[in-house]
Parts: structure tokens; sequence; C-alpha cells
């Protein structure tokens, strides 16, 4: 069965610094990776998704991920990170074939400081 | 184009009681799938309708069910509520655009049980 970590709970960054959260998955196919951010008393919002095609993948609000499939990696970047980033990320894989649940890892809640 | 909605936003019950809780879809969609999500555990997945019929099931009790009526609107029932059903309940549609469609969440319903 498929699966998501996300090994850091708890990211700090400073407004302006790079951000990175961090993804590695499980999969017997090929992956369709997805990201999400819920901000407080929210539900989730799509940020980007893998698919297929260039690793580099830009999404909502700025943000990137970059595919690696030797590393089982699918970690969430943006180069100049903002006070309203902070909230909780997740990050979601799908094993095709099949229609499969999304399932997400446990999140990791960023927090940029001013 | 409305989003996901799910009502009611709040709810309090007693253990032993049951509860349900409704979602509508962004129109056009005829996937939704259910998750709870809890501060330790992240979001769990407990079940997809698809057309009205269940085409996923996750890995809880029985006391867990739901259904999706013709209209795609679709509903969760917990019967016997326990302390550790205490959690945020999201509910998530999608098009039918396969699985690397991205899914759309509503803002969830909060059950607190006491």
């Amino acid at each position: 069965a498929q699966s998501v970590a996300q090994p850091e709970d708890q990211v700090n960054v400073a407004e302006g610094n790079p951000l990175t959260v961090k993804c590695t998955y499980s999969v017997s196919g090929n992956p369709y990776l997805f990201w999400y951010v819920q901000y407080p008393n929210r539900g989730l919002q799509f940020l980007l998704k893998y698919i297929t095609g260039d690793n580099l993948v830009k999404g909502s609000y700025g943000f990137e991920a970059e595919f690696n499939k030797s590393q089982t990696s699918f970690h969430l970047k943006k180069p100049s990170a903002l006070v309203s980033d902070s909230a909780l990320y997740f990050c979601a894989v799908r094993d095709p074939p099949g229609n499969t649940p999304l399932v997400f890892g446990k999140g990791t809640r960023l927090s940029v400081i001013a | 184009k409305a989003g996901v909605t799910q009502t009611p936003r709040y709810l309090i019950k007693t253990r032993g009681q049951q509860v349900t809780l409704s979602c509508s879809p962004i129109s056009g969609h005829r996937s939704v799938s259910w998750y709870q999500q809890t501060p330790g555990q992240g979001l769990q997945f407990l079940f997809e309708y698809f057309s009205e019929t269940q085409r996923n099931k996750g890995n809880f009790p029985g006391r867990f069910s739901g259904r999706q009526f013709s209209n795609s609107r679709s509903e969760m029932n917990v019967s016997t509520l326990e302390l550790g059903d205490s959690a945020l309940y999201l509910c998530a549609s999608s098009s039918e655009g396969g699985i690397g469609t991205e899914a759309f969440f509503g803002q969830g319903t909060r059950l607190t049980v006491v």
C-alpha cells in the first residue's frame, strides 16, 4: 500500500529566506503526488501536483516541488518565504493503477518569522 | 462555482450518541471522499463514494458508515460515539478526470464528543 512520510513536524524559517518542506513516499508503481496547505479553521487547499513529465512542478502562491524518483522524494520549495505562508502543509500520494484513495502524510507546520 | 460545502461546521455530542455529517460536492463532481483529521494522526482516509457506490474504504470500524445520493451529496454517520472520535471531519470532491485529478476540500465539521 502507498504511504507518505513528512519527517519534520515543524519547520521554522525567516521571512525572505528560502523554504523547504520535505516529503518522501512509498508506492508500488509510478506515483501521483500532491501538496496541500491548510490555514487555521479551514479545509485543505490544493497547491500543486506531479503526474508525469518535468520533475520540477510549479504551483500556486509561488510554490514549487521537485520530484526525485531515485530518492522517492517530493519536497516543497519556495525561493522567498512570506509570513502569510505560515500554515500546515500536507503531502499526499496516489498509487496507480486503479482508483486508489489519496493518502496523506501527517503534515508539517511551517512558521515564517518576520 | 460554489465549493465543497459541509454541514454543520461544529457539533458537540455525548458518548454513545450517533451523528450524521453532510457534504455537498462541487457541481459536476461525482467522487466524494471523507477524511478524519486529528493532531496526532494527521488525515486518515475513511471512505470514497463514486456514483452512489463505495469505491474505497479505509481502516475504520463499522461504526463509521457513509452513503452517496443520486445528486452526489454524501453523508457520513458515526454510531455509538467514543471520545476518540473527536476530530475534524473533512470531505473532498473531485471530477471524473481520473486519479491524477486533484481533490477539493470543504472546511470540515469539527466534532467534539464529551
